[in-house]
């Protein structure tokens, strides 16, 4: 299995401009999830999916962030306008399929931001 | 509410000495607890875990044991080697239907030949 994925592994921008993060999820799992990593503030969850629902998007800082999951294989997380403050490692995580027991969240490489 | 309190590091230990990360948590109900490790440049990967009481979970050498009567779950490994320096999340899961991760502050670890 090739194991989560996230596209792009960095990306560079300027203020305002819109950044768009990709992330496909392990086949079958059903739950997936967006967190966000700094020096600062550590691991925060910023919206999890499931079953492609948005279920809890208490985490996500602003109305310029936002999250879609139009299927099972794949999931953005755009950020329009983008600030310096944006600044971190976004990370994508999925899950088994709920009822299997299994709880363990699956974490992708990451995308390195930077706004300047 | 759920939370876990993670030992401050960082920590930096000569190679095969005795590694210990504290971890405690806080929760209602029995959560399971993770440990995550996040090599340099990498995403978080699962060390091991535990889903009751005075069940040890153990990967890599590592060991942990989850104790209700102190609500702890120490991070341990007898002789560290150069290749565990990394980053060491302790978790829980909450005990909602969701199953979600409460991760500590984490603590990076570092091995000196």
């Amino acid at each position: 299995d090739a194991g989560v994925i996230q596209s792009p592994r960095h990306e560079v921008t300027e203020m305002g401009q819109e950044v768009t993060l990709r992330c496909k999820p392990i086949s079958g799992h059903n739950s997936l999830f967006w967190y966000r990593q700094t020096m600062m503030r550590g691991l925060e969850l910023l919206i999890y999916f499931n079953n492609n629902v948005p279920i809890d998007d208490s985490g996500m800082p602003e109305d310029r962030f936002s999250a879609k999951m139009p299927n099972a294989s794949f999931s953005t997380l755009k950020i329009q306008p983008s600030e310096p403050r944006d600044s971190a490692v976004y990370f994508c995580a999925s899950r088994p399929t709920s009822g299997t027991g299994l709880i363990e969240q699956y974490f992708g490489p990451g995308t390195r931001l930077t706004v300047t | 509410g759920d939370s876990v309190t993670q030992m401050e590091g960082p920590v930096t230990l000569s190679e095969e000495a005795f590694l210990t990360i504290n971890c405690t948590y806080t929760a209602t109900g029995y959560p399971s607890l993770f440990w995550y490790v996040q090599y340099p440049g990498e995403g978080l990967q699962l060390l091991l875990k535990a889903t009751k009481a005075d069940d040890k979970g153990s990967n890599k050498g590592f060991e942990a044991t989850y104790r209700k009567e102190t609500t702890s779950f120490h991070l341990e490994k007898g002789s560290v080697q150069v290749s565990d320096s990394a980053v060491y999340f302790c978790a829980l899961s909450d005990q909602t239907g969701a199953n979600n991760l409460f991760f500590g502050t984490g603590t990076r670890l570092t091995v000196i030949p």
